[in-house]
């Protein structure tokens, strides 16, 4: 097991493109989430998945995002029309069962928008 | 709205010295508290944690403080070592319901340890 996985790990895209990550948890880990992480600030809660299931979605996952968790295994962040301020660290993180701790965060991916 | 506050954006301290880092909380409804580090283009790193049923918790060089009726906790780290040296996240959970235990982070501490 090599923990959680992003891809990719860097992106660079124009201001109006449609960008897509991708998460790999460790593979018996049933919750994933997804952070984002602005300069100078901490990881802010973006959405939940349980298995497929998507249980919650932050305001700040405005309609130009959607995330998907197929087969509840990896998930997928899509962002359409990027903007500047869409420029972040997108962070996945992964465990298996209930409670507060147990997270394995991944290395995530860095995506600026010119 | 900064549900958990880490009001020391930076910390230096010499090499086997007693690091301590600090952060609050607004929000009564949060039980249980993390502590991240974190290295540039890395994901957080756990470090140690406290249920708001106790307070304090050790692990090696590190040890967390919980003061509930200040919404406080701090992070100590003793001896303080180079490889120390990173930004660490305070972070809180509350069972906001569907067994959602999302994380609410504080701003970060860039800790420097000197050798």
């Amino acid at each position: 097991d090599t923990g959680v996985s992003q891809n990719p790990r860097h992106k660079i895209t124009k201001r109006g493109q449609n960008v897509t990550f991708r998460c790999d948890p460790i593979s018996e880990h049933n919750r994933l989430y997804w952070y984002r992480q602005t300069l100078g600030q901490g990881p802010e809660f973006l959405t939940y998945f349980q298995n497929e299931a998507q249980l919650e979605k932050s305001r700040l996952l405005s309609d130009r995002f959607s995330a998907e968790r197929p087969k509840g295994s990896f998930s997928t962040l899509e962002i359409q029309r990027t903007e500047q301020g869409d420029s972040a660290m997108y962070l996945c993180a992964s465990k298996w069962g209930g409670g507060p701790a147990g997270w394995d965060f991944g290395p995530g991916t860095r995506l600026l928008v010119l | 709205d900064q549900q958990v506050k880490q009001n020391s954006p930076s910390l230096s301290v010499q090499e086997g010295r007693i690091s301590i880092l600090n952060c609050d909380y607004t929000n009564s409804m949060f039980d249980y508290f993390l502590w991240y580090k974190k290295y540039p283009a890395e994901g957080p790193t756990f470090l140690i944690s406290i249920s708001s049923i106790k307070d304090k918790n050790e692990d090696g060089r590190f040890t967390v403080f919980l003061n509930k009726s200040a919404k406080h906790l701090s992070l100590h780290i003793v001896p303080s070592q180079p490889g120390d040296s990173a930004v660490y996240f305070c972070a809180a959970s509350a069972d906001s319901g569907g067994s959602n235990y999302k994380l609410t982070f504080g701003k970060g501490t860039l800790l420097t340890v000197n050798p």
